[in-house]
């Protein structure tokens, strides 16, 4: 069974400050890692995604990939009250099929 | 492009009764999936497709069905309503491009049997 690990929180960090995701994947021959935000009642919505090992950034969002380590990381710079959502980490381990995690529940508050 | 939409928005079922849920996506993407989401947990796949006239199972199949005759269309038929479906159904497509496969989301159909 291929498995995607995550804490569900909820993480609490005040705005303004970095919050820190984590991921762990039992398979590695996983070549892709996706990080989805999801609001309650809404449908996931892709906001970042990683192929190499290292960081890599977009705005005020950066993913961490160490293979070595089967480790996925997501951080959020100066978070704010509308980044409050639970993060879905999602990896492809390979024949068109992602697995998830059942994601962390992050809350902001200002 | 409207991307993934999906109808309805809500369901109730009673136990036994069938529906299909319509899952459509003008991306021209070759390939479309269905998940569902329990209360608190991660997505589960039931079904995929990799291209029209081609399906697979995913995680989750029993109770459902599905079918691809064209591209655009990937409707997911539950035959038997049980308790157990009583869930949130998101339909999703990508466009595989090497070993990457970022995959958009519909809306989702919340569905309660009782």
């Amino acid at each position: 069974q291929k498995e995607v690990e995550q804490n569900s929180g909820p993480l609490s960090v005040p705005e303004g400050a970095i919050a820190s995701l984590n991921c762990t994947y039992s398979d590695r021959g996983s070549q892709s890692f996706f990080w989805y935000r999801q609001y309650s009642g809404k449908s996931p919505e892709l906001i970042m995604s990683i192929y190499s090992n290292g960081d890599k950034e977009d705005g005020r969002f950066t993913a961490q990939l160490n293979k070595a380590s089967q480790y996925v990381s997501l951080l959020i710079r100066d978070s704010q009250p509308s980044d409050s959502a639970t993060y879905l980490c999602a990896v492809n381990t390979g024949f068109q099929k992602l697995v998830f995690g059942t994601g962390t529940r992050l809350l902001v508050s200002p | 492009n409207a991307g993934v939409t999906q109808t309805p928005k809500f369901r109730i079922l009673k136990i036994g009764q069938s529906m299909t849920l319509q899952c459509t996506q003008d991306m021209n993407h070759n390939y479309m999936y269905w998940y569902r989401q329990d209360p608190g947990m991660g997505l589960k796949l039931i079904y995929y497709s990799v291209g029209a006239g081609i399906t697979d199972k995913g995680e989750v199949p029993n109770g459902y069905n599905v079918s691809r005759s064209t591209t655009e269309d990937f409707p997911l038929r539950l035959e038997l309503a049980a308790p157990s479906q009583t869930s949130v159904y998101f339909c999703a497509s990508s466009e595989l491009t090497s070993s990457y496969n970022e995959q958009f989301f519909g809306p989702g159909t919340r569905l309660t049997v009782l």
